[in-house]
């Protein structure tokens, strides 16, 4: 199976840092990692598709990017709206797999 | 709008069943995969299984290999999940999700097993 170990588990932020989440891929997955944000409560929504496809809504501070086996999910001039868990996902071989999860907390 | 409403839930004894239902609308249901996913308390996301839109093939991981089974009635737009032997650590809360890119989930339903 394919692990994707995501890093930091938890960060704690400030309102207008800019925030990166990584997610390392044990084998090649290609441009198949979605991320997700996932509030207290709620379904996770997906952010970006396709390693660095922005979804529909999604506001613009949120990017995607790929260097090698790393995935990272960029939040630029965070606002407390982002404060929430986020969650990658590989998509490009069964059994899916998702990153352990990275907890957003405020300062 | 596309809505994904999940039914079916609640407690259930170890070694029992429950089936999960989750009636799709807002797209064409028969053009797109579908998958189940789910998120144990406090826990991480588990993807568990997919079925291709005409219900031709289905994929699971191993956790839930031959207990579940995903199934699909697209004339009727819904997508099932019957779980078998079930287990304490199947408890979850469980989302219908529209597959190929996980772009639109349900709000969840939450299956306890438990004596």
């Amino acid at each position: 199976d394919i692990q994707m170990t995501q890093s930091p588990s938890s960060m704690s932020v400030s309102l207008g840092d800019t925030v990166t989440i990584t997610c390392r891929a044990s084998q090649d997955v290609g441009i198949y990692v979605n991320w997700f944000q996932q509030k207290p409560g709620k379904s996770p929504r997906r952010m970006i598709y396709r390693a660095t496809n922005l979804a529909d809504g999604v506001p613009s501070r949120f990017s995607g990017s790929r260097s090698g086996s790393d995935y990272s999910l960029t939040i630029s001039s965070l606002e407390s709206e982002d404060v929430a868990d986020y969650h990658c996902l590989q998509y490009d071989e069964y059994p899916y797999t998702f990153g352990a999860g990275t907890k957003l907390e405020l300062k | 709008e596309v809505q994904l409403v999940e039914t079916g839930g609640g407690l259930v004894q170890p070694g029992r069943s429950l089936k999960l239902s989750c009636v799709a609308s807002g797209f064409t249901f028969n053009n797109y995969w579908m998958s189940w996913t789910r998120q144990a308390p406090g826990k991480g996301l588990e993807w568990v299984a997919s079925i291709t839109n005409s219900g031709g093939s289905t994929y699971y991981p191993d956790s839930v290999k031959g207990r579940f089974t995903i199934s699909r009635d697209n004339a009727q737009n819904t997508l099932y999940l019957q779980m078998n032997s079930l287990r304490s650590e199947d408890t979850a809360t469980y989302y219908c999700t529209r597959a190929g890119s996980f772009d639109y989930w349900g709000q969840g339903v939450m299956v306890t097993v438990s004596s």
